[in-house]
């Protein structure tokens, strides 16, 4: 069955650490990747998508990903996070998005700590 | 990427009622779709909305529950019918562009008591 999994329910850093959200897939084809960002009281923002070519993809807000086929993972990291990027991140999987049918995962809550 | 707004933003409704959520969209999109957020879980897609054809469903959601109108390519209306609490949830459309990446509304936080 096609899932995704997000193994950190909560993390805590400190501004100006780095950052990595990790996140594991199971699906049956070549997946589309996705990390999106919701802030509190907001909607999802899309901060970058893997789809084929370069196994390193960059996003907005100075986030990156890792796709590792080997061990199903797509990763996000960021080298110095700030206060803003306080916020839930949710990792999600499908076939693409015309499918309709994205895979969530059940998200990471960030805190950042001065 | 789209401007996709929603109405309301947030409302508290009664058991027994129905709230109808309105989706626009800046540019004319073939496939929107509709999403469920409960309390601290994830998005569940309910349904997908193409212009001129009925919704598809996704497993656990029926139209009774959850009509669904999508009258032209910028707009879909999605209706909560005869809400209980267990309905509480943020309701978030999104929109598919360049055929692949989904973009998504800021939802609408439902509150029934």
């Amino acid at each position: 069955a096609q899932s995704v999994t997000q193994p950190d329910i909560h993390i805590t850093v400190s501004e100006g650490a780095s950052l990595e959200l990790r996140c594991n897939y199971s699906y049956g084809a070549t997946p589309y990747l996705f990390w999106y960002v919701q802030s509190p009281g907001q909607g999802l923002q899309l901060l970058l998508k893997y789809f084929s070519g370069d196994t390193l993809v960059q996003g907005i807000k100075g986030f990156e990903a890792e796709f590792k086929r080997s061990q199903s993972s797509f990763n996000l990291r960021k080298p110095s996070v700030h206060w803003s990027d306080a916020a839930e991140y949710f990792c999600a999987v499908g076939a693409g998005g015309s499918q309709g049918n994205l895979i969530f995962g059940k998200g990471t809550k960030l805190s950042v700590k001065p | 990427s789209a401007v996709i707004s929603q109405k309301p933003s947030r409302d508290i409704c009664q058991r027994g009622t129905s709230l109808t959520i309105q989706c626009q969209v800046d540019s004319q999109v073939t496939m929107m779709f509709w999403y469920r957020q409960q309390p601290g879980q994830s998005l569940t897609l309910i349904a997908t909305a193409n212009q001129g054809s009925e919704a598809t469903y996704e497993s656990g959601f029926v139209i009774d529950k959850f009509p669904i109108s999508r009258p032209n390519l910028t707009f879909s209306t999605l209706t909560v019918s005869n809400m209980s609490p267990e309905d509480s949830s943020i309701y978030l459309c999104s929109v598919a562009l360049d055929g692949e990446t989904q973009y998504f509304g800021p939802g609408t936080r439902l509150l029934v008591l």
